[in-house]
């Protein structure tokens, strides 16, 4: 079945260096790419998305990027602050309801 | 705009009692998702709800498990005969279409215990 696989399942950065989240997707039809920050005790809030018709999308310290050949996408964060510290979660959907989940990556930003 | 409110936020119950957990959707919105998030791993789809109308319940198990929305009042997702195994934290999501072209946007959850 479609699966969504995510790395790393921690990170530890310093405060001010850059993170990058990486998936993977196995369904071909797959064609857009949610990522959801996730602080504890709250739900999941989307931070960007991107559609299979673009190759990267950023949002001020925020940026996608989608290769669809090699079914990869990543979230990067540059300048991290500690207010960037929670669990960070990909999802790929084929262009309906039903969003396949990453694991999760619980990002730490080091003071 | 109240977003996604779900409740309770912590509920607990013991074997083989049953489970009620209530989404209102965020207004204007009338299409929601139930998913279902175990320790350390992500959210697993269950159920796709619109008014009074169950869309997609393939991620739902068969048995003791089900959902509602009705017209009027939030949707709801009732565990009967919990067992340990059913402890996890539910969330509920809602959009304007289902189209999977609308973002879905989450409430803050409900963290089952079972004990």
């Amino acid at each position: 079945g479609e699966n969504v696989e995510q790395h790393p399942s921690t990170l530890s950065v310093q405060e001010g260096d850059s993170a990058v989240i990486k998936c993977t997707y196995s369904d071909s039809a797959s064609n857009y790419f949610p990522w959801y920050k996730q602080e504890l005790g709250k739900g999941p809030q989307l931070i960007i998305d991107i559609r299979s018709n673009v190759g990267e999308k950023k949002d001020q310290r925020i940026a996608v990027t989608l290769n669809k050949t090699a079914k990869h996408f990543s979230l990067h964060i540059t300048e991290t602050q500690p207010e960037d510290s929670a669990v960070y979660f990909c999802a790929a959907s084929g262009g309906t309801y039903k969003y396949i989940f990453g694991t999760g990556t619980r990002l730490k930003v080091l003071a | 705009n109240a977003g996604v409110m779900q409740n309770p936020r912590h509920l607990v119950r013991r074997r083989g009692q049953e489970a009620r957990l209530r989404c209102s959707p965020m207004k204007g919105h009338s299409h929601v998702y139930w998913y279902r998030q175990l320790p350390e791993e992500g959210l697993k789809f269950m159920v796709y709800l619109q008014k009074e109308n169950i869309i997609d319940e393939s991620g739902m198990p068969k048995e003791r498990f089900s959902a509602e929305f009705p017209k009027e009042g939030p949707s709801i997702l009732r565990i009967q005969q919990v067992v340990r195994g059913d402890s996890a934290a539910y969330f509920c999501a809602s959009s304007t279409s289902g189209l999977g072209v609308d973002e879905q946007y989450f409430g803050p959850g409900t963290r089952l215990t079972v004990t």
